[in-house]
């Protein structure tokens, strides 16, 4: 258990609203990450953080963004929900050994 | 041709057999190399790293190739609840992760 959670763990929203999802580790650990798995694809990266306030694109990050302003926290906001953007959402964290650990994840519907 | 490879199966196999899946990656620069487990509606567990030696736990060992760039994990004396989707995985660059989407695997009883 690397001591990553996420919340909400389920959310339903309509098209055009704000939505932020929120990950937490208690293991101080520098790199976190932000995923969305959709049937037919591997996990994709939207965005990672590299240290408080260092953060960068991932190859899906169109429609995000983000904001790490504790080590311990990084959020991920969708500024206006599209239907595109259901999907489950996971977090990560790097260890020192380049090992990934993931949070439980976010299903997000975007009605 | 994707980055990063897999036979999305399913792999239907008795209680008890030995299954075999590979992985196959476009980058002979990757650094690290893994091999995660999801389960349904579940997130990715790491199942183990993969050593340019190859390595061994309990019933599962994995391999990296790199002149033929692919990775390989073998089961051995599968159980009912090794079934899950396996998922490969190449690390990048050190922060970059490129993830397979998966081989599903059923054990059946």
């Amino acid at each position: 258990d690397a001591g990553i959670t996420q919340s909400p763990r389920h959310k339903v929203t309509e098209t055009g609203t704000p939505v932020t999802l929120r990950c937490h580790q208690t293991e101080n650990h520098r790199y976190m990450y932000w995923y969305r798995q959709d049937p037919g694809h591997g996990l994709r990266l939207i965005h990672y953080s590299y240290g408080v306030k260092d953060t960068d694109k991932g190859e899906v990050s169109d429609g995000y963004s983000v904001s790490r302003s504790k080590t311990e926290d990084f959020l991920l906001t969708l500024e206006s929900a599209t239907s595109s953007q259901t999907s489950v959402y996971f977090c990560a964290i790097k260890t020192e050994y380049n090992e990934q650990f993931f949070g439980p994840g976010t299903r997000l519907t975007v009605l | 041709r994707k980055e990063v490879e897999q036979d999305p199966g399913p792999f239907n196999v008795p209680e008890g057999a030995t299954v075999a899946f590979n992985c196959t990656y476009s980058n002979s620069a990757s650094q690290s190399f893994f091999w995660y487990r999801q389960d349904c509606r579940k997130e990715p567990k790491l199942l183990m790293s993969v050593y340019s030696s190859g390595n061994e736990d309990g019933r599962f060992t994995a391999q990296l190739n790199r002149a033929s760039q692919y990775i390989s994990l073998l089961i051995r004396d599968s159980k009912l609840s090794d079934s899950a989707t396996y998922l490969c995985v190449v690390n990048d660059r050190g922060y970059k992760y490129i993830f397979g989407t998966g081989t599903r695997l059923k054990v059946l009883a």
